[in-house]
């Protein structure tokens, strides 16, 4: 079963504009994940952050997580059209046997 | 090898026919994580391996299902008599230890006619 809701489930943008995905989930994490997919291709992992983190940076992505709101969210700064791709976050559950557990996703679309 | 690979790539088989789905992970990787994923989805886990022990198969949806990774490195998933709901993309993932992120194949797509 799905973890939780990204929201918007699509989103388009223009080239250098910032995109924001947030993520939703429903029980206690070790860590949270993104992941972005290219179509039909595999996914690509992108930042990880762990519960007791709150923010990270990785290039033009930035990740917050705010455990209290089971909520997270990724920005990308300054898009290209090569960021065009579907994005995941994924949970790794308190307690469990550290498979992830995937949100539906966002489908950003950056316009050239 | 430089990624994961899994093969086929694509597989066509008819209803009630078995099918085994590949993974080769990344050299050193001690974990295996298998996941089905369907169109427009995020994948949804089936079972996963440390080393070569199978450490949690509960996302395995029935006993058609099973997974082995005999010397801890290559591993099978085995479909029996398929379904046309098998039908999917199939991905394998591994990790260098168990907590650290995950790095996927480009999948299985797996169509039962």
């Amino acid at each position: 079963s799905q973890q939780g809701e990204e929201d918007p489930q699509a989103l388009s943008i223009q080239e250098g504009e910032n995109a924001t995905m947030n993520c939703s989930y429903k029980t206690s994490i070790n860590n949270l994940q993104w992941y972005r997919q290219n179509s039909g291709r595999g996914l690509v992992h992108l930042i990880l952050i762990r519960s007791n983190e709150r923010e990270k940076h990785s290039g033009r992505l930035r990740v917050t997580l705010d455990t209290s709101k089971k909520s997270s969210s990724l920005l990308i700064t300054a898009s290209r059209a090569a960021d065009t791709a579907s994005y995941f976050c994924a949970t790794v559950e308190t307690g469990s046997a550290r498979q992830l557990t995937f949100g539906s996703g966002t489908q950003l679309t950056v316009l050239p | 090898g430089a990624g994961v690979s899994q093969s086929p790539r694509y597989k066509v088989t008819k209803r009630g026919q078995d099918v085994a789905l590949r993974c080769d992970p990344i050299s050193g990787h001690v974990s295996l994580y298998w996941y089905r994923q369907a169109l427009g989805q995020g994948p949804e886990f089936l079972t996963y391996f440390n080393y070569e022990a199978q450490q949690d198969k509960s996302g395995l949806p029935n006993d058609r299902f099973s997974a082995e990774r005999p010397e801890g490195s290559i591993s099978t998933l085995t479909i029996q008599r398929t379904e046309q709901r098998d039908s999917a993309m199939y991905r394998c993932a591994s990790s260098l230890g168990q907590s650290g992120p995950q790095h996927f194949g480009d999948g299985t797509r797996l169509s039962i006619l």
